[in-house]
């Protein structure tokens, strides 16, 4: 079965802890990206990669950090320095370039206090 | 930064009734998604739109883009139990092929009358 698949799906750290969030698609899509829910909002935009060993800030990107190093992997770490970390992560997918149709992970709740 | 007003925020469904939201823009967009997020869950894609007047239907689903390509409108006819959940709108401002991320507005939630 094609999909995304996030780990773990709750995640709980103390302040001041740096904590990675898991992302793998076997969809052989070249984009994934990063998205942040709180409740009652849109989903902002983190990071973004087009294509492997490359990515771009979103709209979000303070505190946040990622790595594109296999096709299937899109890892983000959330570090010490962003100031509101808990919140519903989602990772997304899509086939590549000029191709708006993002396919949603089951996302990660984080929990830090 | 560009916003996409969604309404109404929330609304309440009585099983069979058909439910109607939108979601509009002060740019003009060029593609239009609707997507469906029950709780603790990812969105699921329903339906995309790409041309100005297209309508699609995906089920019970209906969507279509704005002539004025400003907004988009989502209807489900005959609702159910499990339609219950956040419909959200999403939108892309640049052509295909280029550079251009999504624009999500802030939800519907589709709860049932108690």
């Amino acid at each position: 079965d094609g999909g995304i698949t996030q780990s773990p799906k709750y995640l709980f750290r103390k302040e001041g802890q740096n904590v990675t969030l898991s992302c793998e698609q076997n969809l052989n899509h070249d984009a994934m990206y990063w998205y942040r829910q709180d409740p009652g909002q849109g989903l902002r935009l983190i990071y973004y990669s087009q294509i492997v060993n490359d990515f771009q800030k979103g709209d979000i990107a303070e505190g946040y950090s990622v790595s594109r190093e296999k096709k299937e992997s899109f890892p983000l770490t959330v570090t010490s320095a962003q100031k509101n970390p808990t919140a519903f992560y989602l990772c997304a997918s899509s086939h590549g370039l000029g191709d708006y149709e993002q396919y949603f992970g089951p996302g990660t709740r984080l929990t830090v206090t | 930064g560009q916003q996409l007003n969604q309404s109404p925020q929330s609304m309440f469904i009585q099983e069979g009734e058909d439910v109607s939201m939108n979601c509009t823009s002060s740019s003009i967009f060029n593609t239009w998604l609707w997507y469906k997020q029950d709780p603790g869950e990812g969105p699921v894609l329903l339906i995309a739109l790409y041309k100005a007047g297209e309508l699609t239907s995906n089920g019970r689903l209906t969507a279509q883009f704005g002539i004025t390509r400003k907004d988009s409108f989502l209807n489900i006819s005959a609702s159910i139990p499990s339609d219950v959940g956040i419909y959200f709108c999403a939108g892309n401002m640049n052509y295909g092929g280029s550079q251009g991320n999504l624009i999500f507005g802030k939800g519907t939630k589709l709860s049932v009358k108690p």
